[in-house]
């Protein structure tokens, strides 16, 4: 398909336990953005890449996460030593540019993490 | 640091009624976007608006921007039950360039 995918869709893990998170943009978008979404709440913006390169990691919860972005296509979103308060649906974006105006941004389905 | 108090939070409504969301910020934004969301999938770009008192109308969805590009709402008229999910209010711009600022997201449930 053409749209932002992601995977795994679902992941259950135990407390303290690394994931990874994985996605794929639309072929072409430049700039790429992670998200993450408590149960029916708004987006709480994590990082995004223009290229490979992050300008903005301005809301990445601790040095637990990390992510990036090889060949401007795929990232990867990483927690490490995982915590129940990271339980949550991690959305991936794509747009074509980063810009003030013109900043369609499309989503991917989300990773649903459960820590145990 | 920009933020978007977006209410009501819930709203639930008979089939055929008018609503109305707001969206609202003490900062300025360059554009303002309005997502909707289904659940188990990724939010879906409805409109964006970007000049100040700018009103844009997607059937029976309007939507505005303030004189100010500090605020937004949504208007539905004559709800239908396929109007129901999450609504999100989005600003781009300002100190926030790249990412976007959301608001807590307003679920719609229109009943028949």
């Amino acid at each position: 398909g053409a749209g932002v995918s992601q995977s795994p869709s679902n992941k259950v893990t135990e407390k303290g336990k690394d994931v990874e998170l994985r996605c794929d943009p639309i072929s072409g978008h430049t700039a790429l953005y992670w998200y993450r979404q408590s149960l029916g709440q708004g987006l709480e913006f994590l990082i995004y890449f223009q290229g490979n390169s992050a300008p903005d990691k301005s809301g990445l919860p601790s040095d637990r996460f990390s992510a990036e972005r090889t060949g401007g296509s795929v990232s990867t979103l990483t927690i490490q030593r995982t915590q129940q308060e990271d339980s949550a649906v991690y959305l991936c974006a794509s747009s074509l540019i980063v810009g003030y105006l013109d900043n369609e941004q499309f989503f991917g389905p989300g990773t649903r993490l459960t820590v145990l | 640091t920009q933020l978007l108090e977006q209410s009501p939070q819930f709203l639930s409504i008979q089939e055929g009624e008018n609503l109305t969301v707001y969206c609202n910020s003490s900062s300025v934004f360059s554009s303002l976007q309005w997502y909707r969301q289904e659940p188990g999938e990724g939010p879906v770009l409805l409109v964006t608006v970007v000049t100040g008192g700018e009103v844009k109308k997607l059937k029976r969805l309007t939507f505005q921007f303030g004189d100010a590009r500090k605020d937004s709402s949504l208007h539905i008229t004559a709800a239908q039950p396929g109007d129901t999910g999450l609504y999100l209010c989005a600003g781009a711009g300002g100190t926030s360039y790249g990412k976007l600022t959301f608001g807590q997201g307003t679920i719609l449930t229109v009943h028949p």
